[in-house]
Formats: structure tokens, sequence, C-alpha cells
């Protein structure tokens, strides 16, 4: 399957700075990818839905000024989490996928767990 | 959005004997399901996919059966082992937007 690396894989920051996460593809383009984030024992929720060069779409309840998207290449998504605070702490993970696949699997990071002291 | 949800949270099998999953939606509109692995601290990993066309779909010891009717569908894994052992979720998608949401979660644990 392709390959989708997220960096960094942990991240502890202080409260009230700002953190970004690196999504990338790295042997295929993604024309779409997806933000999620699961605290521990649960699932993983949908936050946005990011389509390169266009403005992300965010799930509902989910602060788009807080969680800032960009997907300015076909091959990286970012995801920076502003003024953050200790309930931002959990596991976030990126999917990417490509129109030319069709409609087939997302294909996943490894995740990263963020600590917010 | 779809709503994913699994019967139950977790699950304890003996090795070698047979584990069935399951999990239900309730968007009718959903037209394709991934059932994904995710071991501790690690992102999902793709196990088996299946489209609203079909009912079964067969890979290396594992199994999906999709029950539209009832919108309803379970992953078998046949003579389950110690390193099947994780948190199974279902995945649903629908539309163009291909979005993926995931059902709860069932952790499966294998006993030697």
């Amino acid at each position: 399957g392709a390959v989708v690396s997220q960096h960094p894989s942990r991240v502890i920051c202080k409260s009230g700075t700002s953190v970004k996460i690196e999504c990338r593809s790295l042997d295929f383009q993604a024309t779409t990818m997806f933000w999620y984030r699961q605290f521990p024992k649960q699932s993983l929720m949908l936050m946005a839905t990011s389509n390169e060069g266009s403005k992300a779409t965010y799930e509902q309840g989910v602060e788009k000024d807080k969680f800032l998207i960009n997907h300015a290449s076909l091959t990286l998504s970012t995801l920076t989490v502003t003024s953050a605070h200790p309930e931002d702490s959990s596991f976030y993970i990126c999917s990417a996928k490509t129109w030319d696949r069709g409609n087939t699997e997302a294909f996943f990071g490894q995740g990263t767990r963020l600590t917010v002291v | 959005g779809e709503s994913v949800g699994l019967h139950l949270p977790t699950l304890s099998v003996q090795e070698g004997d047979n584990s069935i999953i399951n999990c239900a939606y309730s968007n009718s509109a959903s037209d394709y399901f991934i059932w994904y692995k995710q071991e501790s601290g690690k992102g999902p990993q793709f196990i088996i996919d299946i489209r609203s066309n079909m009912d079964k779909r067969q890979g290396q010891r594992v199994t999906v059966l999709l029950n539209k009717t009832v919108k309803h569908l379970s992953l078998q894994i046949a003579a389950t082992q110690p390193g099947d052992s994780a948190v199974y979720f279902c995945a649903g998608s629908y539309g163009t937007g291909n979005q993926f949401y995931f059902g709860t979660g069932t952790s499966l644990t294998v006993i030697p």
C-alpha cells in the first residue's frame, strides 16, 4: 500500500503555544487528506477534510481557528494546533487518498501524540 | 455524518479459534466499508474492504460480510493468532467526499 508519513510522532508543548503536525504522502499524490483525533480507548473522530489548493472542510464542532489546516501541495498537509491547552492533548492521525485510485482506501499515517503541559 | 457503531467493545478468543467482530451502520447511503486494525500507539492499518454491491469478500484469513438490509457488517478472522490482538474498527464512506467515519472499535485479545 501507499505510504503516509506523519511528523513528529510525539510532541510535548507548553500551554498557550502552537504546534504544527505534518502529513506527507510519500509515493503518491494526495488530492485529499483527512485529519482525525483519537482519545484513549476511543474511536477516530474526523476533524476535517482538506483538498489540495482549497480551504479545509471542518466537521461540526471542530474550531477552524483552533485547528488550522493547510494543504498547499499534493504531498503535504499540515495541522497546526494554535494556543494549545491540556484538553487538546490527544492522538492526531492523518490519512490521504487520491482520486486516481478511485473510491478506495485511505492510507493512514502513524499518528502524532500531542501532550500539552 | 455517518454513524458506525460496534456491538461489543471487547472480545477475547483462544488462539486458533475464529473471531467475529460486528459493526452496525446507520446511513443507508454508505457504499464503501473498510476494516482497520490499530495497534497501540499506531495508526490504523487496512485489513479488508467491501463495496455495497457485494455481500462477501475474502482475504487472507479474513472475511468481511455485508448485510445491507439490516445495515450490518462483520469481520471474521480465521485461526486467530496472538498477533491479531489489537483494536478493530469498521469505517464507512459515502458520496464523493469519501470521508471515512469510524465505529467505536472492538478490542480483540487472543489468549495463547
